[in-house]
């Protein structure tokens, strides 16, 4: 069955220090990948996906991901962090052998401290 | 966000009550989704759509029925609300063409079940 797992329920970093999400996934073939952030009171909103090509994605907001297949991860980046970048991420896969469904992971709460 | 709406946005009920939620999209995309969201679990999947005459069960479908009236509209029902039907629910489109595509998704319908 093709899964992700987030890890981290919450990431705590400094303004201006990096930071990452972590995100591993389980799925057959090849994986298509992707970060959703999720603001309060508001719906998911799209960073950035992997589909083929560079391991290295850059997406919205300053953010990119790395893509490494040998550790079936896709952890998401950013050099530094803003006190607005405080939200929800979601990592998400989708499986193009079952319908293109997505499978989403349980959500990784980031707070940036000023 | 303004490309797919919800309605309600907020909405409190007893149990017993029938209730449904609605999803409108002017993206023009065929495939239409509604996830519910809890706290730690991210999103399930609980119904999706391809086309008007395409619906399918997702994970979590038991106690809800879906509606697709067109292919811009997507409604969801609860035929008899329960209290562990309590979640926050997204309505999500994507584009048939291509699996790397991503999903949109809605603000989102907080429903309390008392």
């Amino acid at each position: 069955a093709q899964s992700v797992a987030q890890p981290e329920d919450q990431v705590n970093v400094a303004e201006g220090n990096p930071l990452t999400v972590k995100c591993t996934y389980s799925v057959s073939g090849n994986p298509y990948l992707f970060w959703y952030v999720q603001y309060p009171n508001r719906g998911l909103q799209f960073l950035l996906k992997y589909i083929t090509g560079d391991n290295l994605v850059k997406g919205s907001y300053g953010f990119e991901a790395e893509f490494n297949k040998s550790q079936t991860s896709f952890h998401l980046k950013k050099p530094s962090a803003l006190v607005s970048d405080s939200a929800l991420y979601f990592c998400a896969v989708r499986d193009i052998n079952n319908f293109n469904k997505f499978y989403f992971g349980s959500g990784t709460k980031l707070n940036v401290k000023p | 966000d303004a490309d797919v709406t919800q309605t309600p946005r907020n909405r409190i009920t007893k149990t017993g009550k029938r209730i449904m939620l609605e999803c409108s999209q002017t993206k023009g995309h065929d495939r239409m989704y509604w996830y519910r969201q809890d706290p730690g679990l991210g999103l399930r999947l609980i119904y999706y759509s391809f086309d008007v005459k395409d619906i399918n069960k997702g994970e979590i479908s038991d106690g809800y029925s879906v509606s697709r009236q067109a292919q811009a509209k997507f409604s969801l029902s609860l035929e008899s609300a329960i209290p562990n039907q309590t979640a926050l629910y997204f309505c999500a489109t994507s584009d048939l063409a291509g699996s790397g595509n991503e999903q949109f998704f809605g603000p989102g319908t907080r429903l309390t079940v008392l």
